[in-house]
């Protein structure tokens, strides 16, 4: 079957650095994503990785390993508004979006 | 509008009633997509759209029907409800992200239902 496994919550300061874990085992591989849901409210999209590497948009990150089935978001200078949850989501081989349950992210001040 | 409107916010309906979840969109996007979202489980598609006219089963499409007349609006029917629908109901459509070239999805704020 397909799996997308990531931790149930975290917890991390303010302004310190936290990295949100996601391994796959997905029947093809066509991207990963990375949403953000606060609580109460839609996912929005953060990021997206087809090739293996480090992509950076601002204060977030996002890396793939395709051939370790695995992906990190790393988020820098944490911000109490990073209080949320992180979707990871893996496109298969039939383009359909197969979703992990979500890492809810606790910010301390 | 600006964006994907769902109605109702939130609702709470005895098992066995009809319910139709609305979703409109203004953003002329071709796909659109309904999804739950139950704690503990990542979101599961229930029906999809590639284009209007057109409708397609997703994972857990039993129980709901789906239409789509027009390109704006894509609603969800539960013909006889049951408890285990009880969710949060999320519709999204989706386009070609500028920067990424990836397929994104854009998400309505959620209906929730309660089935008693």
């Amino acid at each position: 079957g397909q799996n997308i496994d990531q931790p149930t919550e975290m917890t991390a300061t303010e302004g310190a650095i936290v990295q949100i874990n996601c391994t796959y085992q997905t029947s093809g591989f066509n991207g990963l994503f990375w949403y953000q849901q606060h609580a109460g409210e839609a996912p929005t999209f953060l990021s997206y990785n087809v090739l293996d590497g480090l992509e950076e948009k601002g204060r977030f990150s996002s890396f793939l390993s395709r051939s370790k089935g695995y992906s990190y978001l790393l988020l820098k200078e944490l911000q109490m508004k990073d209080s949320a949850s992180y979707l990871c989501a893996v496109l298969d081989s039939n383009y359909q979006l197969i979703w992990g349950a979500g890492t809810k992210l606790i910010i301390k001040p | 509008i600006a964006g994907i409107t769902q109605a109702p916010t939130s609702q709470i309906l005895a098992a066995g009633r009809r319910m139709t979840l609305r979703c409109t969109q203004d953003m002329r996007h071709n796909a659109m997509y309904w999804y739950r979202q139950d704690l503990g489980l990542g979101l599961r598609l229930i029906h999809y759209s590639n284009t209007a006219g057109t409708t397609g089963k997703g994972e857990v499409p039993d129980g709901y029907s789906v239409s789509r007349a027009n390109t704006d609006d894509f609603p969800l029917t539960l013909a006889s409800a049951v408890p285990s629908q009880t969710s949060v109901y999320f519709c999204a459509s989706s386009d070609t992200d500028s920067s990424s070239g990836a397929n994104v999805l854009t998400f309505g704020a959620g209906s929730r239902l309660t089935v008693l």
